[in-house]
């Protein structure tokens, strides 16, 4: 069975560019987070899906971030415009509704330059 | 907000003996306590978790123990191998409030010959 796969896996891009990663959850999984490190800090909650609806955004950091996830299948996270400040590993993690193990992708690793 | 407080930053030790990571958390209504592993370009990956009904769990070499009283846990690796060498991340998952996890900072183990 595939695992939470990401794509970009790595993305530079300029300051003021768009970047839009994607997230494709294990089959099933109601549940779709995504997550974000920045250099040197701990992994930190952005937000949740509960199929297609938001469930929590409380940790998306401003209105420069949006995510989708029309259909409820796989999610977007677009930020637009980048900062700098925007660097880092973006992590989407997936649940069953039922479960409380969260499966974590492989990350995709965002350079603002 | 939960506040997760993770210790060492960085543990080295020799090959065979054991290691303990230390994590504190701040809200008493936080059941759930996973604990994660990342290898450099991968993911995090879930190894143990605990619920706030259990004081202690175990998988081969891996233990985790927790105190809801003094609101720590705590992973322990015995018998460390090589293979071990990685970042670990504790992790709370709060009854209310946001519906993700929070992390702790990680800790690099890192596992002398």
């Amino acid at each position: 069975e595939a695992g939470v796969t990401q794509f970009p896996s790595h993305s530079v891009i300029e300051k003021g560019q768009t970047v839009t990663l994607r997230c494709d959850p294990i089959s099933g999984h109601d549940n779709l987070y995504w997550y974000r490190r920045v250099m040197g800090k701990e992994i930190k909650f952005l937000l949740h899906f509960v199929k297609e609806s938001k469930q929590d955004e409380s940790g998306m950091p401003n209105n420069r971030f949006l995510a989708e996830r029309t259909g409820g299948t796989y999610s977007t996270l677009k930020v637009q415009p980048a900062e700098l400040e925007d660097s880092g590993v973006y992590f989407c993690a997936s649940k069953i509704y039922s479960g409380n193990t969260i499966y974590f992708g492989e990350g995709s690793w965002l350079t603002v330059v | 907000g939960e506040n997760v407080e993770q210790h060492p930053s960085t543990l080295s030790v020799q090959e065979g003996d054991s290691a303990v990571i230390k994590c504190t958390y701040s809200d008493s209504a936080s059941n759930y306590f996973p604990w994660y592993k990342q290898e450099l370009g991968k993911g995090p990956q879930l190894i143990i978790d605990i619920r706030s009904n259990v004081g202690e769990k175990k998988d081969q070499r891996i233990a985790v123990t927790l105190n809801k009283t003094a609101k720590h846990f705590s992973l322990h690796i015995t018998e460390t191998q090589p293979e071990d060498s990685a970042v670990y991340f504790c992790a709370s998952h709060s009854g209310g409030g946001a519906d993700g996890l929070t992390f702790g900072k990680g800790t690099h183990l890192i596992i002398q010959p």
